[in-house]
């Protein structure tokens, strides 16, 4: 069954300490990113990756890590989680960013107190 | 910067009339624009996009228009059923200066009442 795969998909931490939110997709897409919701913002772009090895910063990056090691994998990283992280985080990949449709993942919603 | 305005933020209709989310994108590099229904405690799906080079699109029941000019598109569903009750978010895709931005518009909640 071709899907993203987001884990975990509930996590609560504290201020601080350093945690991964893994993303991997079985369908072998180009494009991959991340994606935070928050009530009456929308989803707000994180980081993106056009293809293994190639990053860049969404409209929202700051706090956050990523990488693209693999073309399946794009992990979301947070060194040094702070309350105003806590929010649903999405993955989505697309074929390619030509060809537009996202495919998300199951979301994660993350607490950090 | 970029950013995508959508309106309203909720619309309640009575089932079988129509509803129409309207949003207006700033950058006019811009050339897809999808949409998204989210349902509750579900991830968002693609439900209807357009690109830059065509004016409308139909799928059944849906449909989006696209003004260049203005910056504007719309979603428009026509006998609206209980089952399209769900949060709609468009968006724009914005490709310039080396970077492939997604940006969303707010979100818009439907009710659909029976």
């Amino acid at each position: 069954e071709a899907q993203v795969t987001q884990n975990p998909r509930y996590l609560i931490t504290v201020t601080g300490k350093k945690l991964t939110v893994t993303c991997s997709q079985n369908m072998n897409h180009e494009y991959m990113s991340w994606y935070r919701q928050d009530p009456g913002l929308g989803l707000r772009q994180i980081y993106y990756s056009m293809n293994v090895e190639v990053t860049d910063k969404g409209d929202v990056p700051e706090g956050y890590k990523v990488s693209r090691k693999e073309k399946r994998n794009f992990p979301l990283i947070l060194e040094s989680p702070s309350p105003n992280q806590t929010s649903l985080y999405f993955c989505a990949s697309s074929l390619s960013w030509q060809t537009g449709e996202l495919f998300f993942g199951e979301g994660s919603r993350l607490t950090v107190l | 910067g970029e950013n995508v305005e959508q309106h309203p933020s909720t619309l309640s209709v009575q089932e079988g009339d129509s509803a129409v989310i309207k949003c207006t994108y700033s950058d006019s590099a811009s050339n897809y624009f999808p949409w998204y229904k989210q349902e509750l405690g579900k991830r968002p799906q693609l439900i209807i996009d357009i690109r830059s080079n065509v004016g409308e699109k139909k799928d059944q029941r849906i449909a989006v228009t696209l003004n260049k000019t203005a910056k504007h598109f719309s979603l428009h569903i026509t006998e609206t059923q209980p089952e399209d009750s769900a949060v709609y978010f468009c968006a724009a895709t914005l490709v310039t200066s080396g970077t492939y931005k997604y940006i969303f518009g707010t979100g818009t909640r439907l009710k659909v009442l029976a």
